[in-house]
Order: C-alpha cells, then structure tokens, then sequence
C-alpha cells in the first residue's frame, strides 16, 4: 500500500523559514517523480514543485521561485520541500504527491503552514 | 485565476447524470496533454479519478466517465449518489510553465 506522510507544518513569522518532509513507503521510490501541491484555505489546488526520480531536475511554480527548494534523499524514501522568506499567501496545506504521467496518483494526508504575526 | 476553467458549481437529483467541463489553452490541453480528475471530500487530501483523459484507477466506479476534444475536457457522473457530493479538479500540464496547471474545482451538489 502506497502510503505519504508529510511531517514539519507549523506557524512561522513572515520572512520566515520550514521545512517540509514527505516519507513514502509502498513503491519504489527511486523510479518516481515526486511533487507539491498546496491549498489555501477555502481555496483550490496549486501545483508549487516538482523533483524528478533522479533529483537531478526540479521545477518550481514561479509563486515560489527562488524562494522555496524540493530535494530527496532516495535511500530515504523522502522528499523535501525547504520554504523560505515565506509570505503571508503561502498560508496553505502542503500535500505531497506521487507522480505518474504527469498525474498524481497517491496524494499524503497534509501538512498545515501558517505564515502569520 | 486558474489556468484551466472550470463552473464552480454543479448539481442534479440522485439518479441524474452531470457533467463539468474544463477549458484549457493551446499550451496544455490544446497542446494534446492528457487531462486528469480529482475528487476531494470535505476535509480529506484529492483522490485521482481520472487519469490520461478517461482512464479510471483501479477502484473508481464507471458511473464516472472522462472525455477530451481540443482545448476541453469533460467530467460525467451518471446514476448520482449522495456521496458523490465534493468537489472536482481538473488537471493538466502546461509547456510555457513547464509544470501542473489545476483547474478552480467544481463543487458538485447532490439535492
């Protein structure tokens, strides 16, 4: 059973920084993209990155470009995403997501981020 | 504003069929890639229920049905359910963003 669970969503301070973690288990994690997806509250769906199988290429949303990171440690079955000089619009659940063709097929439960003062 | 568009709302009386629609752009729908579809329940993570246009994961019922032509795509529910109740995403993939483009979800109503 495919399972993602993200982990390090809190309240920061703008301009402030996390660190999102996603631990996956189920799959061979080596051979898939992995991704970010984040929600604003009362809000629709916003793709924010993407990593392919290798780690050697990412893609960002130009909403965070420059501002976050995603990573992974394959023999940790891991993803990462690091935020920083984080804004109040990126108040948000960030899921972790498995890709397949450019779909994601296996969604993590959520992780919350609260930018606030 | 979302780069796919989407109603945001839909309804029909159990037994009815439905239908939402998603319109995209020559540089992601119109530009032949695949189009995918989510339900997200109340309070729980999206659930992929549709894939490369009109193939169903393993698991989702084939009341649910999707179509593609040019820079649109299709969503049908036939024979509605209570539980249908949540709302939907469509989604795709855009080459002048080089990333996932996400329709503004349809809150789909059961009455």
């Amino acid at each position: 059973e495919v399972q993602l669970l993200e982990s390090g969503g809190g309240l920061v301070q703008p301009g402030g920084s996390l660190r999102l973690s996603c631990a996956a288990s189920g799959f061979t994690f080596k051979s898939y993209a992995m991704s970010w997806v984040r929600q604003a509250p009362g809000k629709g769906l916003e793709w924010v990155s993407s990593i392919v199988a290798s780690g050697l290429t990412t893609y960002y949303a130009d909403s965070v470009k420059g501002r976050f990171t995603v990573s992974r440690s394959n023999p940790d079955g891991t993803v990462f995403l690091q935020m920083s000089s984080l804004r109040v619009e990126d108040t948000a659940v960030y899921y972790c997501a498995k890709e397949r063709k450019l779909s994601f097929d296996y969604w993590g439960q959520g992780a919350l981020v609260t930018v606030s003062a | 504003q979302s780069v796919l568009t989407q109603p945001p709302s839909v309804s029909g009386a159990p037994g009815q069929t439905v239908s939402i629609s998603c319109t995209g752009s020559n540089s992601n729908i119109g530009a032949g890639y695949a189009v995918h579809w989510y339900q997200q329940l109340p309070g729980t993570a999206p659930k992929l229920l549709m894939h490369a246009d009109s193939t169903r994961p393993s698991g989702v019922p084939d009341r649910f049905s999707g179509s593609k032509s040019g820079s649109s795509a299709s969503l049908a529910i036939t024979g509605l359910q209570a539980d249908d109740e949540a709302t939907y995403y469509c989604q795709s993939y855009d080459s002048s963003l080089s990333g996932a483009v996400f329709g503004g979800g349809t809150q789909l109503t059961v009455l």
